[in-house]
């Protein structure tokens, strides 16, 4: 499968803003997902980037870069309901998506 | 309302007691998965399916098998269950622009 990395952990302050950063393989590559997981619920979708740029949704906004691999979820205003494990997965045509092993963040007060 | 459903939610067995765990999806997507999520492991691919009768191993096959005899059913089937397979379970189904996931199976072998 492909490796998809992602930092393990990160902290932020609520009302601030964070980015999570991704780096996948570009073999293959046909789009990139984002989820949200809370602890032992399952993974809801929040964006699917599949050109290059800055796609938001309201409070979150996802960027993808194709030549270099890379893509982030941008999360502005952070509320503390936003403490959540976000998860990037790759998709490369007919296979299911692969997963990063998630960023587990902690918004604090 | 377009959804993916488990059963069941929560089981504990004992090792080596047969079991299957279900999923159902209404939206006539033709992939299916599932996976295994365990801490700091993130999730792991175990068995997928691009259409009826078509199944191939993911990432972490030993142990479990699947079978598709309808689009709408793809089973997660241990025939022999052990401690290593305690874990959170989900099962999914995607279409070419998002995956849905099922509400998860907490599954305690001991």
């Amino acid at each position: 499968g492909q490796n998809i990395d992602q930092p393990t952990e990160m902290t932020a302050t609520e009302g601030a803003i964070v980015q999570i950063n991704c780096t996948y393989q570009t073999s293959g590559f046909n789009g990139l997902f984002w989820y949200q997981q809370h602890a032992g619920e399952a993974p809801t979708f929040l964006s699917y980037n599949v050109l290059d740029g800055l796609e938001e949704k309201g409070r979150f906004s996802s960027f993808l870069s194709r030549s270099k691999g890379y893509s982030y979820l941008l999360l502005k205003e952070l509320q503390m309901k936003d403490s959540a494990s976000y998860l990037c997965a790759s998709y490369s045509g007919n296979t299911p998506l692969v997963f990063g092993k998630g960023t587990r963040l902690s918004v604090i007060a | 309302e377009a959804q993916v459903t488990q059963n069941p939610r929560y089981l504990i067995t004992v090792t080596g007691k047969k079991l299957t765990v279900t999923c159902s999806q209404n939206m006539n997507h033709e992939y299916m998965s599932w996976y295994r999520q365990d801490p700091g492991l993130g999730l792991r691919q175990i068995y997928y399916s691009m259409n009826v009768e078509v199944t191939d191993k993911g990432d972490v096959p030993e142990g479990y098998k699947v079978s598709r005899k309808e689009k709408r059913n793809f089973p997660l089937i241990l025939e022999s269950p052990s401690p290593n397979q305690t874990s959170l379970y989900f099962c999914a189904s995607r279409d070419s622009y998002e995956q849905y996931f099922g509400p998860g199976t907490r599954l305690t072998v001991t």
